[in-house]
C-alpha cells in the first residue's frame, strides 16, 4: 500500500471534463480517496469509494474504480476556474491490524489548471 | 463543525532553535498525525499516534519527535531546526476504523509553514 501513482500535472479549459488518474497497490484497501488542496490550505476530503464499488456519482464528481488494474479515476464535469487545486489520490492501508490505525498511503498529488 | 487546528500559520526559526508545532482536534478522534508536504514530493509521514501516550514513526521520523499528553493535542517537535526542514507541516486526525459508519477519513489541519534559515 505504498506506492500510489498520479500524473503531476493536468491542464483543461473552463467547460470541458477533468479526468485524474491513479493507480494504487494495496488489493486489499478497504477505501479510496480523493482529497483537495486548494492553494496555501490544508487538504479537503472531496468525495471516496468503497472497495466493494464500481463507480460513485456526486453531483459533477464521477469516481471510477478498477479493482482488478487496481486504477482509480476521478472524473470532473463542467470543469470551472474554481476547480484549479492539487488533487490527491489516497489509499487506507491493508486489511489486517494496521487499518485500525487509520493511516492513509496519498500519491503526490496532480495539478489541474483550468484556463478560462 | 469538525476542526483541526494548528497554532501556527507561518514561522520563521533559525538553525539550531528548538520548534513546537501544536495541534489540537475537537472530534475526539483516537488517531493523530504529522504529515509534511513538499513540491513533488506529496505528503510524508512523520509520526502519528493512536491513543494517548501512544507513538509511532512514520516514513521520515528523523529530526523529529512527538508528544500527546492529551487526546486532542498531538504536538511536533524539531529538536534543534535545519534549513531541510523548511516545508508544509499538516496535521490530521481520524476515528480508528472499523467504527460503525467511519470510513477512516483523515482531517486536515490548515498546515503550518515552517522556514529555518
Amino acid at each position: 500500500g505504498e506506492d500510489v501513482e498520479q500524473s503531476l500535472f493536468l491542464s483543461v479549459r473552463e467547460g470541458d471534463s477533468s479526468v485524474i488518474n491513479c493507480t494504487y497497490t494495496d488489493s486489499s484497501s478497504t477505501y479510496l480517496y480523493w482529497y483537495k488542496q486548494e492553494p496555501g490550505a490544508g487538504l479537503q476530503l472531496l468525495t471516496y469509494i468503497f472497495s466493494n464499488m464500481d463507480m460513485k456519482q456526486d453531483q459533477r464528481l464521477t469516481v471510477l474504480l478498477n479493482k482488478k488494474d487496481k486504477h482509480l479515476s476521478l472524473r470532473i464535469a463542467d470543469t470551472q476556474t474554481g476547480d484549479s487545486a492539487i488533487y490527491f489520490c489516497a489509499e487506507s492501508y491493508g486489511s489486517d491490524g494496521g487499518s485500525t490505525l487509520g493511516r492513509l498511503y496519498f500519491g503526490r498529488g496532480t495539478q489541474l489548471t483550468v484556463w478560462p | 463543525d469538525v476542526k483541526v487546528t494548528q497554532s501556527s500559520r507561518y514561522l520563521v526559526k533559525r538553525t539550531g532553535e528548538k520548534v513546537f508545532l501544536e495541534c489540537v482536534q475537537d472530534m475526539d478522534h483516537e488517531n493523530m498525525f504529522w504529515y509534511r508536504q513538499d513540491p513533488g514530493l506529496g505528503l510524508r509521514l512523520i509520526y502519528f499516534s493512536y491513543d494517548v501516550k501512544m507513538k509511532e514513526k512514520g516514513d521520515i521520523p528523523e529530526g523529529y519527535s512527538v508528544s500527546r499528553e492529551k487526546k486532542e493535542r498531538f504536538s511536533l517537535i524539531l529538536e534543534s531546526a535545519s534549513t531541510n526542514q523548511t516545508s508544509m507541516y499538516l496535521c490530521a486526525s481520524s476515528h480508528t476504523t472499523g467504527s460503525a459508519g467511519n470510513t477512516g477519513e483523515l482531517f486536515f489541519g490548515e498546515g503550518s509553514r515552517l522556514t529555518v534559515l
